[in-house]
């Protein structure tokens, strides 16, 4: 069964509001989890490294204050995009790591209008 | 730094038909190697894994060996079915740095099976 559970499955929003996208571990306690942007037909980009209790790790050229990752619990992590913008449209996955393996969400297609 | 190419798509093949999808590494170190799929709409599935030189990760009919030698970790089946059209990507797990146990991936490859 799944391991992580990710929310909403899909989003549509307007210019300019903010969306959540949340990422949960069913089955573990995640001290790590990582979001990852997928473009169309392309592979998949590291956003960010987030560690529970503690600030996100950004890539580099990954926007901290577009893009807020918080961790508060070993079960939960979630993404803000903040002020979101037609080119924020995008697929976003989560992961945690299980003993060096990465288990991914179903993802979250935001498309914003 | 590291990074995995894979062979360009996108694949198509007819049942039956016998697959292999190239991956090759740079790395440093003594990455874990791994072969995820995505199905439409979906999230990455991991498929198989090998941990070392030699290994050979197998799940569902597909396998792939880990080789040092040529820094490859080639996907292969015997006979592909419909329903394992998707995309498939090659990864290896960062095992040293600054990128410690961060993945990185190939760009993935679409593989298409038609009846």
């Amino acid at each position: 069964g799944a391991v992580v559970s990710q929310h909403p499955s899909w989003v549509i929003c307007k210019s300019g509001t903010s969306v959540k996208i949340e990422c949960r571990s069913l089955d573990f306690q995640a001290t790590t989890m990582f979001w990852y942007r997928q473009f169309p037909k392309q592979s998949l980009m590291l956003m960010a490294t987030s560690n529970e209790g503690s600030k996100a790790t950004y890539e580099q050229g990954v926007e901290k204050d577009k893009f807020l990752i918080n961790h508060a619990s070993l079960t939960l992590s979630t993404l803000t995009v903040t002020s979101a913008h037609p080119e924020d449209s995008s697929f976003y996955i989560c992961s945690e790591a299980i003993e060096s393996i990465q288990y991914f969400g179903a993802g979250t297609r935001l498309s914003v209008l | 730094g590291n990074s995995v190419t894979q062979m360009e798509g996108p694949v198509t093949l007819s049942e039956e038909a016998f697959l292999t999808i190239n991956c090759t590494y740079t790395a440093t170190g003594y990455p874990s190697l791994f072969w995820y799929v995505q199905y439409p709409g979906e999230g990455l599935q991991l498929l198989l894994k090998a941990t070392k030189a030699d290994d050979k990760g197998s799940n569902k009919g597909f396998e792939a060996t880990y080789r040092k030698e040529t820094t490859s970790f080639h996907l292969e089946k015997g006979s592909v079915q419909v329903s394992d059209s998707a995309v498939y990507f090659c990864a290896l797990l960062n095992a040293g740095g600054t990128s410690y146990g961060k993945l990185t991936f190939g760009q993935g490859t679409i593989l298409t099976v038609h009846p």
